[in-house]
């Protein structure tokens, strides 16, 4: 299966910060990379797909980009709403689907 | 209003059954590409398994090959998963996924609220 590395796992930040989480792919896996927030007891929620997309709906000081290995989803000036824990997700291998490990943005 | 809503989880003895079944409604559920994620406390989602929109195709994740298995009633717009020979590492919070992806891009736009299965003796 193809490992899906994040980082940081936990990243402490102000409100108003510009903040950038990392994803890399244990192999090329194009730009078939998708991100989500997901709050405590809710379920996740997509926010960028096919790598830099943006779904219906999202903040656009969201944006992602990258593709291959190395992937970024950056938020561009950090809002109260948005201390989260952040999850990518590939879909290259259609068959095996994996998620990242996790970064969880945390008030500073 | 478009949602989805699962239901069946609960607390079981390892290698017992249980059957969850998501309830989809607002939208076309026969054009949609069905997934099961789950999360164990704690951890980060683990996609489970697919099934085509019209249930021809379905893949799983190779841990849960062989017991559990996911189906779908268009009649009725849900979505099940079978889970037999359950073991605890099987706990989790299941949470079913529309697949929005064209072909074979595949991401999660629409999650139900998720049904908790514990895993316990």
């Amino acid at each position: 299966d193809i490992q899906m590395t994040q980082s940081p796992s936990t990243l402490s930040a102000s409100v108003g910060d510009r903040v950038t989480i990392t994803c890399r792919a244990s192999q090329s896996i194009a730009i078939y990379l998708n991100w989500y927030q997901q709050k405590p007891g809710k379920a996740p929620n997509l926010l960028i797909y096919a790598a830099s997309s943006l779904q219906s709906g999202v903040p656009s000081r969201f944006s992602g980009s990258g593709s291959g290995t190395d992937f970024t989803l950056t938020i561009s000036s950090l809002q109260p709403e948005d201390f989260a824990t952040y999850y990518c997700q590939q879909s290259f291998t259609t068959r095996a689907l994996t998620f990242g490990g996790g970064t969880k943005v945390t008030s500073k | 209003q478009v949602q989805l809503v699962e239901s069946g989880g609960g607390v079981v003895q390892p290698g017992t059954s249980l059957r969850l079944s998501c309830a989809a409604s607002g939208f076309t559920f026969s054009t949609y590409g069905m997934h099961w994620v789950r999360q164990a406390p704690g951890k980060g989602p683990e996609w489970v398994a697919l099934i085509w929109n019209d249930g021809t195709n379905k893949y799983y994740t190779d841990s849960v090959k062989g017991r559990l298995t996911i189906s779908r009633d268009n009649s009725k717009n849900t979505l099940y998963l079978q889970m037999n020979t359950l073991r605890a590492e099987d706990t989790a919070v299941y949470y079913c996924a529309r697949d929005a992806g064209p072909g074979a891009q595949i991401w999660f736009d629409l999650w139900g609220q998720g049904t908790l299965v514990i895993v316990s003796s």
